[in-house]
């Protein structure tokens, strides 16, 4: 079944611990995503790979990092959460930005 | 920057009726225009595309959406509302660059 999956779907952190949330696709998509979704605020993009080793900043990448080591993968790492990172985050994949986006089932943060 | 505006946070409509849902667009280049859906606790849901062609866009469920160059606009509508079409919809664009913008989501309410 061609999907995108997430881990861990609900995380409860403390503010300044490291985490990673894992994202990954089996459609062979060259184009991935990190969204934010906020009340009131929609979705925002975090950071978005065009494919392996080639990432770039979305409208809200501050406190993030990403990585695309592998085609299939595109984690998500918080080095240091605050509470402001309380959100919920949605992995996504295509072939490009120009085409229909498969998102994954989303993974609630919280930061205390 | 691109930017893209929902300016209803919230419509209700009857079951039966008509329903429109609005979405305002600013990019730079020719833009790439996408509605997706997002039911209770779910992840999102690819509904339809513009890219060239065609003003009037079908897509799934019965939905189709509108482009107006003059206008900046990609309005979402179905002639006759479902109670099942209650959810979160959001609009999307890209101009060109590889980023995408999300709009801040319109909340659909069909009552029986």
């Amino acid at each position: 079944e061609a999907q995108v999956t997430q881990n861990p779907r609900y995380l409860i952190t403390v503010t300044g611990k490291k985490l990673t949330v894992t994202c990954s696709q089996n459609m062979n998509h060259e184009y991935m995503s990190w969204y934010r979704q906020d009340p009131g605020l929609g979705l925002r993009q975090i950071y978005y790979s065009m494919n392996v080793e080639v990432t770039d900043k979305g409208d809200v990448p501050e406190g993030y990092k990403v990585s695309r080591k592998e085609k299939r993968n595109f984690p998500l790492i918080l080095e240091s959460p605050s509470p402001n990172q309380t959100s919920l985050y949605f992995c996504a994949s295509s072939f490009s930005p120009s085409d229909e986006q498969f998102f994954g089932p989303g993974t609630r943060l919280t930061v205390l | 920057a691109q930017s893209v505006a929902q300016p209803e946070d919230q419509v209700n409509v009857a079951e039966g009726n008509p329903l429109t849902v609005k979405c305002t667009y600013s990019v730079s280049g020719n833009p790439y225009l996408f509605w997706y859906v997002q039911y209770p606790n779910r992840g999102l849901q690819f509904l339809l595309k513009y890219i060239t062609g065609d003003n009037l866009v079908k897509g799934s469920y019965g939905f189709e959406a509108e482009f107006n160059k003059s206008q900046t606009s990609f309005h979402l509508k179905k002639p006759s509302a479902l109670v099942s079409d209650s959810a979160l919809y959001f609009c999307a664009v890209r101009g060109s660059a590889r980023q995408l913008t999300f709009g801040s989501g319109t909340q659909l309410t069909v009552l029986p």
